[in-house]
């Protein structure tokens, strides 16, 4: 079992909007996790698109905002978009040096 | 501009060992605030945090990989590499060597390699 979980599939509707989320096993995700989100097409290295729970990345469009949810972190996309259908990962840093990645969700505009 | 490019053999023989480097330009490894990371997505699933080794030489490694892992860098030739010891068919995936900010803005893979496939067999 994933100690960092993500819903492994969502789907939106075209303009639609759909947030993602990003927990842990065991507690509760906060700022001082450092949650970061990163989007991958097939074949491809990941892109960032958030970090530090609510910083956009360069060039990353405001339609992707990132927050804390209740006890988890969250990815929301607005106005979706048919090339916004992808995987998407968070990352939690644990401490101690440590990273981990959720297991992914993958997103499908339809 | 930043650039990481992943190199190595594409072919690892099962109980034989990975060895991975990944090449960086436009950036010294020994630059503060940063640290280099690998990453493993094996065909198919979802990426996998290896380890990390920060501009000071200090190394991180996942629990589940720590014992067959080590992250060295060759600050001469500014390159970042991995090893990985006693591989099986379960450690074939697409390696990626990213750079891990860690100023003030947060903790974060700011920059990737493409990536290389690593097939284990025989």
């Amino acid at each position: 079992q994933a100690v960092v979980t993500q819903e492994p599939s969502l789907s939106v509707s075209p303009g639609g909007t759909v947030t993602l989320t990003c927990g842990l096993r065991s507690g509760s995700v906060s700022t001082s996790y450092y949650p970061s989100w990163y989007r991958q097409t097939p074949g491809q290295a990941p892109r960032t698109l958030i970090y530090n729970t609510n910083t956009r990345s360069s060039g990353v469009p405001d339609r992707f905002s990132g927050s804390i949810l209740g006890n988890k972190a969250a990815l929301t996309i607005t106005g979706a978009q048919a090339d916004d259908e992808c995987d998407y990962y968070c990352v939690l840093y644990m401490g101690s040096g440590i990273s981990v990645f959720g297991g992914g969700t993958k997103l499908t505009v339809l | 501009q930043v650039q990481l490019q992943e190199s190595g053999p594409g072919l690892v023989k099962p109980s034989e060992t990975l060895s991975l480097t990944c090449s960086v330009s436009g950036v010294s490894v020994t630059s503060s605030s940063y640290y280099w990371a690998w990453i493993r997505q094996p065909p198919g699933k979802g990426l996998e945090w290896i380890g990390s080794i920060s501009y000071r030489g200090n190394t991180y490694y996942s629990p589940s990989l720590k014992s067959r892992t080590t992250i060295s860098a060759d600050t001469s030739n500014n390159q970042v590499s991995l090893i990985l010891t006693s591989v099986t068919s379960a450690d074939t995936a697409t390696f990626f060597c990213a750079r891990y900010d860690t100023t003030l803005a947060g903790r974060y893979f700011d920059n990737w390699g493409r990536g290389t496939l690593v097939t284990v067999s025989s």
